[in-house]
């Protein structure tokens, strides 16, 4: 079974653009999470879909927004590009978005904003 | 409140040497969930272990072992006699099961095992 993919992997945006990043989770998984990671902050949620509604957001501005896809592909968009948008994206993915369930990640985008 | 917290930032070891690296969390509820992550440069996070409230047993794989200990909110993992390979951040992680849709992470351990 084919794991969680992210693409692109690698992204340059400046600053006051937007971006759109796309995760495709693990072939019969309907929860899809994105993170942020970066070295100041370490790895911050920043919302979870499940059957394309959104269940949980994190603390981050209006921003970052994201939805989910019939067929469960995710995309999370930030506009308005700024320096400190930099980071490391996660996705991950779960079969059903219980709790006891292992949440699998993706390899990540990682985000440069100049 | 939920927290993982890992205290160590950083750790050095030599090759073939042990290594213990901490967790400690913090919940009030009664049913939840421990796993811990794996982190190479490449920057997957790899999925090691889950462990559920209930279950304290110990366990074990391989060169790797876990202490889940609830009277002290520990749960430790250990690998015996490292290698390179093992070098990586290390992110424990907490779920409960009334804020199930949320991944409570600690700061995470990086690992450098040396040659």
């Amino acid at each position: 079974k084919a794991g969680v993919t992210q693409t692109p992997r690698y992204l340059i945006k400046t600053r006051g653009q937007q971006v759109t990043l796309s995760c495709s989770p693990i072939s019969g998984h309907r929860s899809v999470s994105w993170y942020q990671q970066t070295p100041g902050q370490g790895l911050q949620f920043l919302f979870e879909y499940f059957s394309e509604t959104q269940r949980n957001k994190g603390n981050f501005p209006g921003r970052f927004s994201g939805r989910q896809f019939s067929n469960s592909r995710s995309e999370m968009n930030v506009s308005t590009l700024e320096l400190g948008d930099s980071a490391l994206y996660l996705c991950a993915s779960r079969a059903r978005g219980g709790a006891p369930e292992t949440q699998y990640f993706g390899p990540g985008t990682r985000l440069l904003v100049l | 409140a939920q927290k993982v917290t890992q205290a160590q930032t950083e750790i050095s070891v030599v090759e073939k040497e042990d290594v213990t690296l901490d967790c400690v969390y913090e919940t009030r509820d009664t049913t939840y969930y421990l796993f811990w992550y794996k982190q190479p440069p490449s920057g997957e996070l790899v999925f090691l272990i889950r462990r559920n409230s209930f279950d304290e047993q110990n366990e074990i794989s391989g060169r790797y072992s876990w202490n889940f200990q609830k009277s002290t909110s520990s749960f430790n993992f250990t690998i015996t006699a490292s290698q390179v390979v093992d070098s990586a951040v290390y992110f424990c992680a907490l779920r409960t099961i009334y804020n199930f849709n949320k991944f409570y992470f600690g700061s995470g351990t990086k690992l450098n095992v040396k040659p």
